[in-house]
């Protein structure tokens, strides 16, 4: 069966700090690999998804992730931190395209320090 | 704005009894999904279900069942609530790989 692992449990960043999050899964085939952000008291939002093509995808406020397939990693970055992005992150992927069934990471909480 | 809506934002409950979870989607999408959320161990996966009157089984359906009537709504159903269910509950609906979310229910068990 396929999983997702997230090594940061808790990260702890001041503003302006530079962010990298990891995600490592585990399935030999074709996948499709997603991020989701859940900020304080709001639901899960999409930040970005690779399906295909350009491994560097881009998301929404500024966040970027890399698939690399050789390492199966999906690396969730940020160039410069805001005290709004304070949330809990989770990685996620999808092998079974035909159910659509989606296995999460832990999550990681990123505290932002104003 | 497309929306997942779910009945209720906290639910208090007592062991034993049956707990109904309801969830409604305007997207007319065929998959739709129940997780569980609890801190240090993410989203995991309770049922989905694929069509009207579809399910399968996720990860963790021991104690769960599903219902699914009509497309636009999925259930939820606890038999007899016990105190490990106690959780925040997600419901997702889904097309073409992209999943929208429900705001949650956070439920107790006492």
């Amino acid at each position: 069966a396929q999983s997702v692992s997230q090594h940061n449990h808790h990260v702890i960043l001041s503003e302006a700090a530079s962010l990298e999050l990891g995600c490592n899964y585990s399935y030999g085939g074709t996948v499709n690999l997603f991020w989701y952000v859940q900020y304080p008291g709001q639901h899960l939002q999409l930040l970005l998804k690779y399906f295909s093509g350009d491994p560097l995808v881009k998301g929404i406020k500024g966040f970027e992730a890399e698939f690399i397939k050789s390492k199966f990693s999906f690396n969730l970055r940020k160039p410069s931190v805001q005290w709004s992005d304070t949330a809990e992150y989770f990685c996620a992927v999808l092998s079974n395209f035909g159910n659509e069934k989606l296995t999460f990471g832990t999550g990681t909480r990123l505290t932002i320090i104003p | 704005d497309v929306k997942v809506t779910q009945s209720s934002r906290y639910l208090v409950k007592r062991t034993g009894e049956k707990v109904f979870l309801e969830c409604v989607q305007d997207m007319d999408h065929e998959n739709m999904f129940w997780y569980r959320q609890d801190p240090g161990l993410g989203l995991r996966l309770i049922y989905f279900s694929y069509d009207v009157k579809m399910k399968e089984k996720g990860d963790i359906p021991e104690g769960y069942s599903v219902s699914r009537e009509k497309k636009e709504r999925f259930s939820l159903i606890l038999e007899s609530a016990s105190t490990n269910q106690t959780s925040m509950y997600l419901c997702a609906s889904s097309f073409m790989r992209q999943k929208i979310f429900g705001s949650g229910t956070q439920l107790s068990v006492l």
